[in-house]
């Protein structure tokens, strides 16, 4: 049990749907994350959320839109994705705001999507 | 631009000792992490090096040279559950992580 969990753990998706991710971190951090992971490839940092302020877009097409209501609680919410797209996407928590170093990431399990 | 390396895989045997290398070029330094991520798991935290020389935290062991822009992780007595990928990443100037595309590990009986 990391501490972070998401849902769904498995997304089969059309190019038209529209679906949200969710991940909830039950640590007590104040920083959380999406990354992107695909095959042989590093993690893409897609977005950060601090003290639930946006801090960082890394040129993030628009069909992806996150969302962060509280600390605790982050969503990702998807529409006309494309096939690319299909990836693990995590989330993750620390304890620190952006702009300190030596606090390690905490992962939830991913949801591995699929666009069809 | 910013820059990770690490090999793609390697093998090992149980009850051996390997070495992971991870050399990185980017703007600033703020620290440098190992991650390990087992199959279909998520990323968990192995170890942080921000100062030079080697930390050892039981089979395990992280070692930096900031001059370099190099580290290893040392795996000690292989055990067949520490078949996984090990990621390394560095923490830049701006508190981001930039990863590298990890190290797949295969060990044998």
């Amino acid at each position: 049990e990391t501490g972070v969990t998401q849902t769904p753990r498995h997304l089969v998706m059309g190019m038209t749907n529209k679906k949200s991710l969710k991940c909830e971190q039950h640590l007590g951090h104040n920083a959380m994350y999406w990354y992107k992971q695909s095959a042989k490839k590093p993690l893409e940092l897609m977005f950060v959320y601090s003290l639930e302020e946006r801090v960082e877009n890394n040129s993030v097409p628009s069909r992806f839109s996150p969302e962060c209501p509280n600390s605790s609680h982050l969503f990702l919410h998807l529409h006309t994705l494309q096939p690319e797209d299909s990836a693990l996407y995590l989330c993750a928590s620390s304890q620190s705001p952006i702009g300190t170093s030596g606090y390690e990431q905490y992962f939830g399990p991913g949801t591995r999507l699929t666009v069809t | 631009g910013q820059n990770i390396d690490q090999p793609t895989e390697m093998t090992a045997t149980e009850g051996a000792i390997v070495q992971i290398n991870c050399t990185y070029q980017t703007s600033g330094f703020n620290g440098l992490f190992w991650y390990q991520q087992h199959a279909g798991e998520a990323p968990t935290f192995l170890s942080y090096n921000v100062l030079d020389g080697l930390e050892e935290k039981g089979r395990f062991s992280s070692f930096l040279s900031r001059s370099k822009g190099y580290s290893y992780l040392l795996l000690k007595e292989l055990q067949m559950k520490d078949s996984a990928s090990y990621l390394c990443a560095v923490m830049d100037s701006n508190y981001q992580l930039i990863w590298g595309a990890g190290t797949k590990l295969i060990i044998k009986p």
